[in-house]
């Protein structure tokens, strides 16, 4: 069974902290990593792609992926109230079109 | 900004009954998606379609399930003899290139 795990939260950081959002993964021939964040009764918003060892920065959000621990996180610098979500780690086995598995998500709750 | 659309938002149906959920993918993607999500659990890949044919499909996708790409735009899932256990969030998916955008989901409530 290739699993997704996180921690469900909630996670709660007074505004303006930095949120660190974890994820660990059992398949070593994933490939691609994914964070979406999941508002209550919405669907999955893509927010970070990441597919080699290492940090990238798009805005306030930082991916991370080191591929010999099976690990995956995602720094939220200048958190604010409307970060307030679920963040939903998704793994890719190959690249090229393959379905994602999705961790049961981490609450997110950034408090003013 | 392109992005996947769904229909309806919200279907009701009884037990027993067939049910079609819509889907219009980005237009340029190659690759669509259905995943379902049960409330208050994770998000599960049902199955995966490309070059007009199913890719991959998960258990959950048995015979009570089936895709089809009736036109250049649609992409439709169909349940057959709904079950209570079907009532979830469908959420239709494409790709482009390495990216699965969603669309915003049917909640199908089977009564």
């Amino acid at each position: 069974q290739k699993e997704v795990e996180q921690n469900s939260g909630p996670l709660s950081v007074p505004e303006g902290a930095i949120a660190s959002l974890n994820c660990t993964y059992s398949d070593r021939g994933s490939q691609s990593f994914f964070w979406y964040r999941q508002y209550s009764g919405k669907s999955p918003e893509l927010i970070m792609s990441i597919y080699s060892n290492g940090d990238k920065e798009d805005g306030r959000f930082t991916a991370q992926l080191n591929k010999a621990s099976q690990y995956v996180s995602l720094l939220i610098r200048d958190s604010q109230p409307s970060d307030s979500a679920t963040y939903l780690c998704a793994v890719e086995l190959t690249g090229g079109g393959n379905k994602l598995t999705f961790g049961t998500g981490t609450q997110l709750k950034v408090e003013l | 900004e392109p992005e996947v659309t769904q229909t309806p938002s919200h279907q009701v149906t009884q037990m027993g009954q067939e049910v079609i959920l819509r889907c219009v993918p980005i237009s340029n993607h190659l690759y669509f998606y259905w995943y379902r999500q049960i409330l208050g659990q994770k998000v599960e890949f049902l199955v995966s379609f490309y070059n007009n044919e199913i890719s991959e499909k998960s258990e959950i996708f048995d015979d009570q399930f089936s895709v089809e790409r009736p036109d250049g735009s649609n992409f439709t899932l169909k349940i057959r003899s709904t079950k209570l256990e079907d009532s979830a969030m469908y959420f239709c998916a494409s790709n482009g290139a390495n990216e699965q955008y969603f669309g915003p989901g049917t909640r199908l409530t089977v009564t």
